[in-house]
């Protein structure tokens, strides 16, 4: 089945620094969503990208889906901004009816 | 608030109780999932309902019982439990069920969680 993998698994930055989140994946996709897990748990929903960019705030989102690769970017990071930031996709030949998530990013902002 | 709702927050329970834990969405969607995470470990897909209808079950021990009894409504129904089963439980729903023809637009919003301890 296809692999989603998340890169750096930890990130920790300063308030203020930007960062990029990675997520490979080893196969052809229709959809690729990312969220941010907050502390409390919840999942919130951050992109819908299958492909192209997006950007919402100081929070924007590249999908290359020929390359199979997605990259989120976290531009002046806030304390807010912790949490653990997950990349989500269906792939093309889904067998399962479900979405496939990678491990995820754990992000820790220092005021 | 992501239109789906998650009572109750927080819940602890004794191996021999039986408890229920509830989820609802009010978003439309002809899908809605369980998922399972436990400390520092990735989400686990545990139940997938299309229509009322169970079309997945990712090998999850028969002390966990869901139940949907409409598109809105998720139940997940427990009963002895074990402490390993402390855990982060998750509600989804999506337009509906992933793969297939009809896969653009289609995307998933979790409810808030119900974080299960069992002693």
């Amino acid at each position: 089945g296809i692999q989603v993998e998340q890169s750096p698994p930890d990130l920790i930055l300063q308030e203020g620094a930007n960062s990029t989140l990675r997520c490979n994946f080893s196969d052809s996709v229709n959809n690729l969503q990312w969220f941010h897990q907050n502390p409390w748990g919840q999942l919130i929903n951050l992109f819908y990208i299958p492909s192209g960019t997006k950007q919402n705030g100081r929070l924007s989102a590249t999908t290359v889906a020929t390359e199979r690769y997605s990259l989120l970017y976290i531009s002046s990071s806030q304390t807010t901004d912790s949490g653990v930031y997950f990349c989500a996709v269906d792939p093309i030949y889904n067998q399962g009816g479900k979405l496939i998530f990678g491990q995820g990013t754990e992000l820790s902002v220092k005021p | 608030e992501t239109g789906v709702t998650q009572t109750p927050r927080h819940l602890v329970m004794g191996m021999t109780n039986k408890k229920s834990l509830k989820c609802e969405q009010h978003l439309g969607h002809n899908a809605m999932y369980w998922y399972k995470q436990s400390a520092k470990k990735p989400l686990e897909l545990m139940f997938v309902y299309n229509f009322k209808e169970q079309t997945e079950n990712n090998s999850v021990p028969s002390r966990f019982s869901p139940e949907c009894p409409n598109s809105s409504h998720l139940f997940l129904h427990l009963h002895t439990l074990q402490p390993e089963d402390s855990a982060l439980y998750l509600c989804a729903s999506s337009p509906r069920t992933f793969g297939g023809q009809l896969t653009s637009g289609n995307t998933i919003y979790f409810g808030e969680g119900s974080w299960l301890t069992v002693v």
